[in-house]
């Protein structure tokens, strides 16, 4: 019964390093998103897939890159990070696209 | 720029009270409709969704949409310490993509 798995948890990043986070989900959804959260923010949509194969730009994608070599998985590329990418980010997936959206547990990244 | 808007708060109501959560859209596509509850440091969780204009109840939960007006609201029967959270509204449009309003921070004091 995972859902939507994120990893890791925690993680800094020094200035310039880059980094993927992890998303997988074990529920057969064709969407997948990710979203970022800035402090006292709503969620801002960076990524998202409609299926394998097939991804999209959202509301703030520079700095990040994303693949969807399955449906399964829908990992986040930062290449080259910076202090504006420090944000909790959380991935969804969603079986229509527009019924519900179900979230991971989220990956707490800080740039120094 | 498709927006959401929320009255961030705080919003404090006493146990017991019911508490009234708004948001409106500005995209006339949107199709559906949903409100999420978060707890600090923790990830969203789906409290109820609405696609159809008029109300829909879910126990203590009520969610109200009016199309033409291109608003939703929240209504919390019966609050309760253990509702202290901030909502976020979320809008879907015919693009599949989920936008999300700021949140409303949300306190219920015993």
């Amino acid at each position: 019964n995972a859902g939507v798995t994120q990893t890791p948890k925690f993680r800094i990043l020094k200035i310039g390093q880059s980094m993927t986070l992890q998303c997988a989900q074990d529920m057969n959804h064709n969407y997948m998103y990710w979203y970022r959260q800035d402090p006292g923010m709503g969620l801002k949509l960076i990524y998202y897939s409609v299926g394998a194969g097939i991804t999209d730009k959202g509301e703030v994608p520079n700095g990040y890159n994303v693949s969807r070599s399955t449906t399964e998985d829908f990992p986040l590329r930062l290449e080259l990070a910076a202090p504006s990418q420090t944000s909790v980010y959380f991935c969804a997936s969603s079986q229509t696209g527009i019924g519900e959206a179900f979230f991971g547990q989220g990956t707490r990244l800080t740039v120094v | 720029q498709k927006e959401v808007e929320q009255n961030s708060g705080p919003l404090s109501v006493p146990e017991g009270a019911i508490a009234s959560l708004n948001c409106t859209y500005s995209d006339r596509g949107s199709q559906s409709f949903f409100w999420y509850r978060q707890y600090s440091g923790k990830s969203p969780e789906l409290i109820m969704f609405i696609y159809s204009n008029g109300d829909k109840e879910d126990g203590r939960f009520t969610a109200q949409l009016n199309k033409a007006s291109q608003y939703v609201s929240l209504l919390i029967r019966d609050s309760q310490p253990s509702d202290s959270a901030t909502y976020l509204c979320a809008v879907s449009n015919t693009g599949n993509q989920f936008y999300f309003g700021t949140g409303t921070s949300l306190t219920v004091i015993p």
